[in-house]
């Protein structure tokens, strides 16, 4: 099983620019999550899903988007990036009634 | 969702036994304790969980009091490798939204 893949794994845009970060995973989990995390911080929720078609925001949702059309797919949209979105961003899913999270390999951003 | 607190940062030695506590005062009657390490560059993985007294596996030792106010993750003789982020996490397993804080920066020095 692949887990938790996420594309691509570094990209580099200028401000102003949009892009879409894509998390996929094998494992059948209902909850999605993206993350992010900068220096010397922990990981902050920027969105989640519990499941097909429904999202909610996290602490810090200003700035994203994010849709969950497949149970498996969960993409985050930057729609006008700006260079405080400079992060590594994180995808997570876990099981409903479960407790331990599975992450990807995170996508490295880079807004100049 | 019960708030934890752990220390920002410890240093040791190969072949130490390194012990990070955090306290999570309000842990309510469902929670659990779980236990995540994440290495630089990676996302973080799940390294133990538990709800009460000791459970160790093959990385770590979890202790718990009676009163689960606290737990402490016992990592036994550090090596280089076991440098890296430790997070303590509290939550009931209907929980959908966990925090991960700060998390305590374990450094391991030859």
């Amino acid at each position: 099983n692949a887990g938790v893949t996420q594309t691509p794994k570094f990209r580099v845009l200028k401000t102003g620019q949009s892009m879409t970060l894509l998390c996929a995973q094998d494992m059948n989990h209902e909850y999605m999550y993206w993350y992010r995390q900068d220096p010397g911080m922990g990981l902050r929720l920027i969105h989640y899903s519990v499941g097909e078609g429904t999202t909610a925001k996290g602490e810090v949702p200003d700035g994203y988007n994010v849709s969950r059309l497949k149970k498996q797919n969960f993409l985050l949209g930057l729609e006008s990036a700006a260079p405080s979105q400079t992060s590594v961003y994180f995808c997570a899913s876990k099981v409903a009634g479960g407790h331990g999270y599975t992450f990807g390999s995170g996508t490295r951003l880079t807004v100049v | 969702l019960a708030k934890t607190t752990q220390p920002i940062s410890m240093d040791s030695y190969e072949g130490q036994e390194v012990n990070i506590t955090c306290s999570h005062n309000n842990i309510a009657t469902n929670d659990y304790i779980t236990w995540y390490q994440q290495f630089p560059s990676q996302g973080p993985r799940f390294i133990i969980q538990g709800y009460k007294t000791k459970v160790t596996n093959e990385v770590a030792s979890l202790f718990i009091p009676a009163d689960r106010k606290s737990s402490t993750l016992s990592l036994p003789r550090v090596s280089l490798s076991d440098t890296a982020v430790y997070y303590c996490l509290v939550g009931a397993s209907n929980d959908y939204k966990l925090s991960f804080g700060a998390g305590t920066t374990v450094t391991v020095r030859a």
